[in-house]
């Protein structure tokens, strides 16, 4: 069955480190996101890529950095940089031309000691 | 700005009717989306509405205005298993969906 798979699904970062998240998808999607979930808050966009070799930034990205070297995989990179990293993070594909669906991935909750 | 609204946490009887509303003010519409979301898991799709009315999906229903930018998404028959969280969502003019905070649904026996 297709779909989106992110990991880990649990991870503890020290402060000061980097730590990169996977989302790898079998949907054959072109666009992939990358949002950022903290509670009683809505989906916040971190970066986004619409094919490959190309991203944008969304409305949180500094502190974070992604990479689009193929269609499956979109990696995010949550540096030292970020101040406040620990939040629960998901990836989502969309196919081009659709209403607009996204498919989610299970999420990675990140937590920073 | 752009900004969805809609209440924080509801709660509702096995068995029920609840409805839960959206009101949104974005720049540009291209569509509303209701995506449901239990603790933990990543949000899944529940419906999209484009055009003023009604959109009915078994148990769950859809209603669009968008001269009021309002939307309600419509839960029959309560089940303990929808309890969740409820997410709106709209398109906006460069097709980028912008999130409501959610709205956390209780459901009691």
């Amino acid at each position: 069955d297709g779909g989106i798979t992110q990991s880990p699904k649990y991870l503890f970062r020290k402060e000061g480190q980097n730590v990169t998240l996977s989302c790898e998808q079998n949907l054959n999607h072109d666009a992939m996101y990358w949002y950022r979930q903290d509670p009683g808050q809505g989906l916040r966009l971190i970066y986004y890529s619409q094919i490959v070799n190309d991203f944008q930034k969304g409305d949180i990205a500094e502190g974070y950095s992604v990479s689009r070297e193929k269609k499956e995989s979109f990696p995010l990179t949550v540096t030292s940089a970020q101040k406040n990293p620990t939040a629960f993070y998901l990836c989502a594909s969309k196919r081009e031309g659709d209403t607009g669906e996204l498919f989610f991935g299970e999420g990675s909750r990140l937590t920073v000691l | 700005g752009q900004n969805i609204d809609q209440p924080t946490e509801m709660t509702a009887t096995e068995g029920a009717i609840v409805q839960i509303n959206c009101t949104y003010q974005t720049s540009g519409f291209n569509g509303l989306f209701w995506y449901q979301q239990h603790a933990g898991e990543a949000p899944t799709f529940l419906s999209y509405n484009v055009l003023d009315g009604l959109e009915e999906k078994g148990r769950f229903s859809s209603f669009l205005s968008r001269s009021k930018g309002y939307s309600y998404l419509l839960l029959k028959e309560l089940q303990m298993k929808d309890s969740a969280s409820y997410l709106c969502a709209v398109s906006d003019s460069n097709y980028q969906l912008i999130w409501g905070a959610g709205t956390k649904l209780i459901i009691k026996p």
